[in-house]
């Protein structure tokens, strides 16, 4: 069965301070690793799809990286509008097995 | 931009009371998701749908039903709610096929009561 575990549950960091997330994945065949954003209150907001293992995306500062067991999300210099909750997801099929997130604080 | 509607943000519900909610996408999306989410649990797929009046049941998909008798809405109904249907509920809209990215609603939050 396709699993999804998302660590560490809860990150705090200081304005500045670079750090990553994880999400390790067991599934039988990959057909696509997302990472989503997700404010209090609100859906979750797409950022990035992987797809094989060595690919790598970048937006602002945030970089998604994949390997075969796993994938990281690396915040780079984050700033307090970083703090969100982030969640990975696996596409099985047609729908999205999600794991439970990390939530990330950045305080001034 | 891909936009996809809950018809409410909070509703507060007795138990046993039947609930629906709404959902509404206008991009023309051929799949739709319900999820709830729950803390320390994640999102959990509670039924999906690939086509017009098809539904798929998702991971926990007990105590609810939905209807899709058009392409653009997915309605999710709680038969008689309980108060462990207490939970955020959070509509998603995908282009058709397998693997796409999922677009979200801004949540319904369901407290029953």
């Amino acid at each position: 069965e396709d699993q999804v575990t998302q660590s560490p549950e809860a990150l705090r960091l200081q304005e500045g301070e670079s750090s990553s997330l994880n999400c390790s994945y067991t599934v039988s065949g990959l057909r696509g690793l997302f990472w989503y954003r997700q404010d209090p209150g609100k859906g979750p907001e797409f950022l990035f799809t992987l797809y094989s293992a060595g690919e790598e995306k970048e937006k602002e500062r945030l970089k998604a990286t994949l390997t075969k067991k796993e994938s990281f999300l690396h915040i780079t210099a984050p700033k307090p509008e970083d703090s969100a909750t982030y969640l990975c997801a696996l596409s099985n099929d047609y729908k999205l097995s999600f794991g439970a997130g990390t939530t990330v604080t950045v305080r001034a | 931009d891909v936009k996809v509607t809950q018809s409410s943000r909070y509703l507060v519900k007795r138990t046993g009371e039947k609930v629906f909610l709404e959902c509404v996408q206008d991009m023309d999306h051929e799949n739709m998701f319900w999820y709830r989410q729950d803390p320390g649990l994640g999102l959990r797929l509670i039924y999906f749908s690939y086509d017009v009046k098809m539904k798929e049941k998702g991971d926990i998909p007990e105590g609810y039903s939905v209807s899709r008798e058009k392409k653009e809405r997915f309605s999710l109904i709680l038969e008689s709610a309980s108060t462990n249907q207490t939970s955020m509920y959070l509509c998603a809209s995908s282009t058709s096929g397998r693997g796409g990215e999922l677009f979200f609603g801004e949540g319904s939050r369901l407290t029953v009561l």
